[in-house]
């Protein structure tokens, strides 16, 4: 089944400033979703964009999503020491079938807010 | 208060041993999910259920079972023959419509030494 690939592995910026995270990924798709996992925690969903969206806004997040490239950004804007946490793109494939709900996670981006 | 629940929290096991892990929802989704996660790793699917009595095997199933008798409950049972069975272990939920947004519990972290 198809992963994301997400880069960087891992981010370290200072409070204040903005963090960008890529995520790619190889066949067609439904939407893509990003989620957040403080350690050792559960995963929290972020936000969502579908495949005929180009760009999506919730709070200090903003997603963009270019399915020529197959790719999606996430852009944590004026980050805080309490964002620190692990990032995970998660695509929702558009075979259908029994295939629907499915979401294939990419490895992770952990970022690391400095105070 | 509405959620999903994962007990324990961790859980030590002698290789050889099979072990349940529990996760009960009270969302009233339809969908159920089981994920391993390893260090540094994104979530692998084990199991997923759309439905209950019907369960369906995801990437990685080998070594694990689980079973679905009631909507609110997807208990995972990992077996002696899971090789590498020390992980942290995630349920989820969804809705079977819309955008199938997950909502997780708070994981069972499982050592097997």
């Amino acid at each position: 089944s198809q992963q994301g690939e997400e880069d960087p592995q891992a981010l370290s910026i200072q409070e204040g400033e903005n963090a960008t995270m890529n995520c790619s990924y190889k066949t067609s798709i439904n939407n893509l979703q990003w989620y957040r996992q403080n350690s050792g925690r559960g995963l929290v969903h972020l936000i969502l964009i579908r495949s005929n969206e180009r760009e999506k806004h919730s709070g200090r997040l903003r997603v963009t999503l270019d399915t020529s490239k197959k790719s999606s950004s996430l852009l944590i804007t004026a980050s805080r020491a309490a964002d620190t946490a692990s990032y995970f793109c998660a695509m929702t494939p558009s075979a259908g079938g029994t295939s629907y709900g499915k979401l294939t996670f990419g490895q992770g981006t952990i970022l690391t807010v400095h105070p | 208060d509405g959620g999903i629940t994962q007990s324990p929290k961790y859980l030590f096991r002698k290789e050889g041993q099979n072990v349940t892990l529990s996760c009960e929802q009270n969302l009233n989704h339809d969908a159920m999910y089981w994920y391993r996660q390893d260090p540094g790793q994104g979530l692998r699917l084990i199991y997923y259920s759309q439905i209950v009595n019907d369960f369906q095997k995801g990437d990685i199933a080998e070594g694990y079972s689980v079973s679905r008798e009631k909507k609110e409950s997807f208990p995972l049972t990992v077996t002696s023959a899971q090789k590498n069975p020390t992980a942290f272990y995630l349920c989820a939920s969804s809705v079977l419509a819309g955008d199938y947004e997950q909502y997780f519990g708070p994981g069972t972290r499982l050592t097997v030494t």
